[in-house]
């Protein structure tokens, strides 16, 4: 089965800089790769996703970067706001006629005033 | 439009228990999934119901159920509860499109003592 490997685990940034999280998946059928934020007490959010026919993917402060051939996405998140601070998971998956997405560990992003 | 809603939002059980969980997904949506999440194993992947049917199941044993209902609301079911079920229990559901955006629940926060 798929396995999704993501780095770091935790992060911490000064306001105003960039954060990158690193992802890695071994099944070369997969190709959907979202990305979910959570903040505490909530669910994960999608926050932007990428498919395997696009090699990057722009939205506003956040963008994601696919490498099909070697097998690994990122998120990249500029002008980091204290708001950004919560979990982020990546995750691998094929889509269409059913759900299973595989998640990486996830991300704790913490964003310094 | 109303998002996903999970039942009860908190649990407590003692080992040995069974406990059922709900969830209600957005209106129209027919796919719902269910994961656990943990501290040390983050996010995994229980089963995926899609008009009433198992669609996708994951690697847990058989003490974790599942059904759907012609509503398209679910339940989830744990026997014999062990201390290492104590986890959040997140539902999410999504639509029919090829690249289906899953939407989470906050989850059940389930202890087991």
């Amino acid at each position: 089965g798929e396995n999704v490997e993501q780095h770091p685990s935790t992060l911490s940034v000064q306001e105003g800089d960039s954060a990158v999280i690193k992802c890695t998946y071994s099944d070369s059928a997969s190709n959907y790769f979202p990305w979910y934020k959570q903040e505490l007490g909530k669910g994960p959010q999608l926050i932007i996703d990428i498919r395997s026919n696009v090699g990057e993917k722009k939205d506003q402060r956040i963008a994601v970067t696919l490498n099909k051939t070697a097998k690994h996405f990122s998120l990249h998140i500029t002008e980091t706001q204290p708001e950004d601070s919560a979990v982020y998971f990546c995750a691998a998956g094929v889509s269409g006629g059913y759900q299973k997405v595989t998640f990486g560990t996830g991300t704790k992003l913490q964003v310094i005033p | 439009k109303a998002g996903v809603t999970q039942t009860p939002r908190y649990l407590i059980k003692t080992r040995g228990q069974q406990v059922t969980l709900s969830c209600s997904p957005i209106s129209g949506h027919r796919s719902v999934s269910w994961y656990q999440q943990t501290p040390g194993q983050g996010l995994q992947f229980l089963f995926e119901y899609f008009s009433e049917t198992q669609r996708n199941k994951g690697n847990f044993p058989g003490r974790f159920s599942g059904r759907q209902f012609s509503n398209s609301r679910s339940e989830m079911n744990v026997s014999t509860l062990e201390l290492g079920d104590s986890a959040l229990y997140l539902c999410a559901s999504s639509g029919t499109g090829v690249y289906n955006e899953q939407f989470f629940g906050p989850g059940t926060r389930l202890t087991v003592l």
